[in-house]
């Protein structure tokens, strides 16, 4: 019954550092998206996935990195840490339209 | 580019109030429209509609879309706490299956 596992639950970073955040499903979704919520903005695409080793990007892509190499996972890489990456950010997985979310992670750049 | 609006950004009501959503949207080659609620956490699934007319209903929730007008909208009737939420608006095109959110409404039930 895990659904969309999201790890970690909260990260603090200096400027600069690099960090993967991952993203695991159950489901056997093809789709799967990254997305980040910031106050007052909704929810912003970053990259998104219709299978394995095929990876586009969202509306936000730039600063991240994602691979797709099993139907399960999905990792999000920022590669050098920036204060306007602070976000909370969503892992998804789909079937057909409908999103299931993970639970999201609070990222803070110092 | 597309667009979704969502309004009110957030209302304040009392336990067994009536409360509806409004959700407009500019988008090239819609597909769907969905309604998310976001409580503490992941947002979850509420409806998808894809047909003007038709209402979608569960329990005191309930959503139509109007495609000649571009906009939806979400009731809520007979509202209790648990409804207190981030209700999101979503679009879908037939594009690549992004989906496009709105900026949500913050809807905070009083006792």
């Amino acid at each position: 019954n895990a659904g969309v596992t999201q790890t970690p639950k909260f990260q603090v970073l200096k400027t600069g550092q690099s960090m993967t955040l991952q993203c695991a499903q159950d489901m056997n979704h093809e789709y799967m998206s990254w997305y980040r919520q910031d106050p007052g903005m909704g929810l912003r695409l970053i990259h998104y996935s219709v299978g394995a080793g095929i990876t586009d990007q969202g509306e936000v892509p730039n600063g991240y990195n994602v691979s797709r190499s099993t139907t399960e996972d999905f990792p999000l890489r920022l590669l050098s840490a920036a204060p306007s990456q602070t976000s909370v950010y969503f892992c998804a997985s789909s079937y057909r339209q409908k999103l299931f979310f993970g639970s999201g992670t609070q990222l803070s750049v110092l | 580019e597309d667009k979704v609006v969502q309004s009110p950004l957030s209302l304040v009501v009392h336990e067994g109030d009536t409360v509806t959503l409004n959700c407009s949207y500019e988008v090239t080659n819609f597909r769907s429209l969905l309604w998310y609620k976001q409580e503490k956490k992941a947002p979850t699934f509420l409806f998808m509609l894809t047909s003007s007319g038709i209402e979608k209903k569960s329990g005191r929730l309930s959503s139509i879309l109007d495609k000649k007008e571009l906009f939806s909208i979400l009731n809520i009737t007979a509202t209790q706490t648990g409804d207190s939420a981030v209700y999101l608006c979503a679009v879908e095109t037939t594009n690549d299956y992004k989906l496009s959110f709105g900026a949500g409404t913050t809807v905070t039930v009083r006792a």
